[in-house]
C-alpha cells in the first residue's frame, strides 16, 4: 500500500512559536506539496518541491517555509505561528506528471492560540 | 494563480438522484485534468486523471468528460447514493512549475437518504 504520513494529526501551539509539520512518503515520488484547507476556501497551495533540496512557492507561501534535505521527507515550517494559521494541513506527494495522481496524507490539524 | 472554478458551491439530492457538477479551467498549457473525492475525516482520494479532449472516464457509476478546447470538465453521478457525499474537487495540470496542481474551491454534495 502506498502511504504518505503525517507526524502529527493534531497540534496546539502558541502565537510566535516555531512549529514543524513533517510528512515522508514511500512512494520514491519527486514532487511533495504542502496544502492547507480553510472553510470555503479549498485546498490551497503553500509550497511544493519536484526535488531534493528544490522548492517552489505556492499561492499562499506568506508565513511558511519548507525543507526538503531526503526524497522521501517534506517538511513545513512556520517560523512564528500566529492565529490565522490555524487550519488543517494536508501533505501530498504525486507520481510522475501529467498523469500522476496526488496521494494524500491523513492531515494534521493546527490550532494556534 | 491558475484560475479554477467549480460549481456548484455545494447541492443536496436524494437518494437515487443522479447529478452533475462542472469544473472550468483555462484552456492554454493544458496537460491533465483530475479529479478527486474527499470525504469527511478521511484524506482525498484520486477519482480521475483526464488527458485529451473528449476523455470519458468511468468509475462505477461515477463518470467525469474533459472539453480542453473550452476549458470544462463534467462530473456525473448516477443513482446517488448517502456514500457519495463527499467534496468533488478538480485541478488542472497547467504543465508548467514541475508537476504543481491547484485545486479549485470544491463541490459538496450531500446525499440525503
Amino acid at each position: 500500500d502506498v502511504k504518505v504520513t503525517q507526524s502529527s494529526r493534531y497540534l496546539v501551539k502558541r502565537t510566535g512559536e516555531k512549529v514543524f509539520l513533517e510528512c515522508v512518503q514511500d512512494m520514491d515520488h519527486e514532487n511533495m506539496f504542502w496544502y492547507r484547507q480553510d472553510p470555503g476556501l479549498g485546498l490551497r497551495l503553500i509550497y511544493f518541491s519536484y526535488d531534493v533540496k528544490m522548492k517552489e512557492k505556492g499561492d499562499i507561501p506568506e508565513g511558511y517555509s519548507v525543507s526538503r534535505e531526503k526524497k522521501e521527507r517534506f517538511s513545513l515550517i512556520l517560523e512564528s505561528a500566529s492565529t490565522n494559521q490555524t487550519s488543517m494541513y494536508l501533505c501530498a506527494s504525486r507520481g510522475p506528471p501529467p498523469t500522476g495522481e496526488l496521494f494524500f496524507g491523513e492531515g494534521s490539524r493546527l490550532t494556534v492560540l | 494563480i491558475l484560475n479554477v472554478e467549480q460549481s456548484p458551491q455545494s447541492l443536496h439530492v436524494q437518494e437515487g438522484d443522479s447529478t452533475n457538477f462542472t469544473c472550468s479551467f483555462p484552456s492554454s498549457n493544458f496537460y491533465a485534468l483530475h479529479w478527486y473525492r474527499w470525504e469527511t475525516a478521511k484524506s482525498p482520494e484520486a477519482l480521475f486523471v483526464m488527458t485529451l479532449n473528449g476523455d470519458e472516464k468511468k468509475k462505477g457509476r461515477i463518470s467525469a468528460t474533459l472539453n480542453t478546447k473550452e476549458g470544462y470538465s463534467y462530473l456525473y453521478i448516477k443513482g446517488s447514493q448517502p456514500e457519495d457525499s463527499a467534496t468533488y474537487l478538480c485541478a488542472p495540470d497547467g504543465g508548467t512549475s514541475y508537476g504543481k496542481l491547484t485545486f479549485g474551491q470544491g463541490t459538496i454534495l450531500t446525499v440525503h437518504p
